[in-house]
């Protein structure tokens, strides 16, 4: 079975911060991970990371992807309000001749405080 | 921009109701997915669609049936809907091939009373 675990469950931190989100995985025909920020509604896309080694970045936000140990962290520097919300993470598996499909892992809820 | 719609924000319905829920994307998207969202669950897949007519289940499709009569709508029904489908709904759409980003529309939150 597919599995998508993510640590910590819930963070609280200082504005000005730098926090890190882990996201670790078990699954059969990876093709990708992604990484989307959730607030009061649907999720929104930040990332997604094919290749281990790469860091993406935008902004304060980046993330990177190590397919050896199976897993990825997100890194957000000097945190700001707005950038509480529940992190997620997903993995996308290839099902043979049918549409990919994504595992998600259960979320990170970061609230950053003044 | 790529925009998925889904039909309501908030529904209440009683244990045994037959419960539509709709989603519609403009973008022209083969693949649709319905997901729920429940408290340290985090989104589960119920069933995704690859083209029109084509269905395919997902990690939890029982008491769930879907249906793609179009390529830009994808309904999720509850044959008979209990409490324990009272949930947040996701709706998402992605283009074809396997790489390309899910959009999400902004969820049904579903009350079985």
């Amino acid at each position: 079975e597919d599995k998508v675990v993510q640590s910590p469950l819930s963070l609280v931190v200082h504005e000005g911060d730098t926090v890190t989100l882990n996201c670790s995985y078990e699954v059969t025909n990876f093709r990708s991970l992604l990484w989307y920020k959730q607030e009061k509604k649907a999720p929104t896309f930040l990332f997604m990371l094919t290749s281990s080694g790469i860091e993406k970045k935008s902004g304060r936000l980046s993330s990177i992807l190590d397919k050896k140990e199976l897993f990825s962290i997100l890194n957000i520097t000097a945190t700001q309000t707005g950038d509480s919300a529940v992190y997620l993470c997903a993995v996308r598996v290839i099902n043979t001749g049918t549409a990919s499909k994504l595992t998600f892992g259960t979320g990170t809820r970061l609230q950053v405080t003044l | 921009d790529v925009k998925v719609t889904q039909s309501s924000r908030y529904l209440v319905k009683r244990t045994g109701e037959k419960v539509f829920l709709e989603c519609v994307q403009d973008m022209d998207h083969e693949n649709m997915f319905w997901y729920r969202q429940d408290p340290g669950l985090g989104l589960r897949l119920i069933y995704f669609s690859y083209d029109v007519k084509m269905k395919e289940k997902g990690d939890i499709p029982e008491g769930y049936s879907v249906s793609r009569e179009k390529k830009e709508r994808f309904s999720l029904i509850l044959e008979s809907a209990s409490t324990n489908q009272t949930s947040m709904y996701l709706c998402a759409s992605k283009s074809g091939g396997s790489l390309g980003t899910q959009y999400f529309g902004p969820g049904t939150r579903l009350l079985v009373l």
